[in-house]
């Protein structure tokens, strides 16, 4: 079936302007995670949805950065008032079960955002 | 809080030369890992994972990892590479129990030379 897709791929933004990142997660995967890579940070853990809740929001990097999943569906990650420093590939990734430490994260291609 | 160590950015191996890619992990319990595999464009794919139980894992593509407590490690090997190995591999980390996101290594980049 179907894996993990995001949109846009690529996102090329002036500095201040806002972004959104779209995430549709595999059919029936009932958890769902935003990771961020960058050359310096490597891959860094944003945040995590089981369902539509997310638990624990402390690894969004600033409150310019917050996320939203409808429906135990589709999620967004929406970054406001972008920053160069935002500039990134956005990767999402998703898992079947209750997000235990054990179920198999499948990730998608990721958005490359770039902030001028 | 957990961490994990890749000591090398870069590796080149022949083709059809063995592979070994180390992993140095920090965490106070037993640790869940992890060794995904990012080739150019896209996105992360797991090759093999770890729990419990049998300390050498078989993976994809013919890889396999032997978690060692006593060095804290997790190193990840495969006998014979192919050019189409050439990729980024991390190694990664999870806590036991818990609905959170996995700790990444910085990654090795893999060349594989003709």
């Amino acid at each position: 079936g179907a894996g993990v897709s995001q949109s846009p791929s690529n996102k090329v933004t002036e500095k201040g302007k806002d972004v959104e990142l779209r995430c549709d997660p595999i059919s029936g995967h009932t958890a769902l995670y935003w990771y961020r890579q960058s050359l310096g940070q490597g891959l860094e853990f944003l945040i995590y949805f089981q369902g539509n809740s997310a638990p624990d929001k402390s690894g969004l990097p600033s409150d310019r950065f917050s996320a939203e999943r409808t429906g135990g569906s589709v999620s967004t990650l929406t970054i406001q008032r972008t920053q160069q420093e935002d500039s990134a590939v956005y990767l999402c990734a998703s898992s079947l079960g209750a997000a235990t430490s054990t179920d198999t994260q499948y990730f998608g291609p990721g958005t490359r955002l770039t902030v001028l | 809080a957990q961490s994990v160590t890749q000591p090398d950015i870069h590796i080149t191996v022949s083709e059809g030369a063995s592979l070994e890619l180390r992993c140095n992990y920090s965490y106070g319990a037993t640790p869940y890992l992890f060794w995904y595999v990012q080739s150019p464009g896209q996105g992360l794919q797991l090759l093999l994972k770890y729990f419990s139980g049998d300390t050498l894992v078989q993976g994809i593509k013919g890889f396999e990892a032997e978690f060692k407590r006593s060095q804290s490690s997790f190193n990840l090997r495969k006998p014979s590479v192919h050019w189409s190995d050439a990729a980024e591999y991390f190694c990664a980390v999870a806590s036991g129990g818990g609905a959170d996101g996995l700790t990444f290594g910085k990654g090795t980049h893999l060349i594989i030379q003709p």
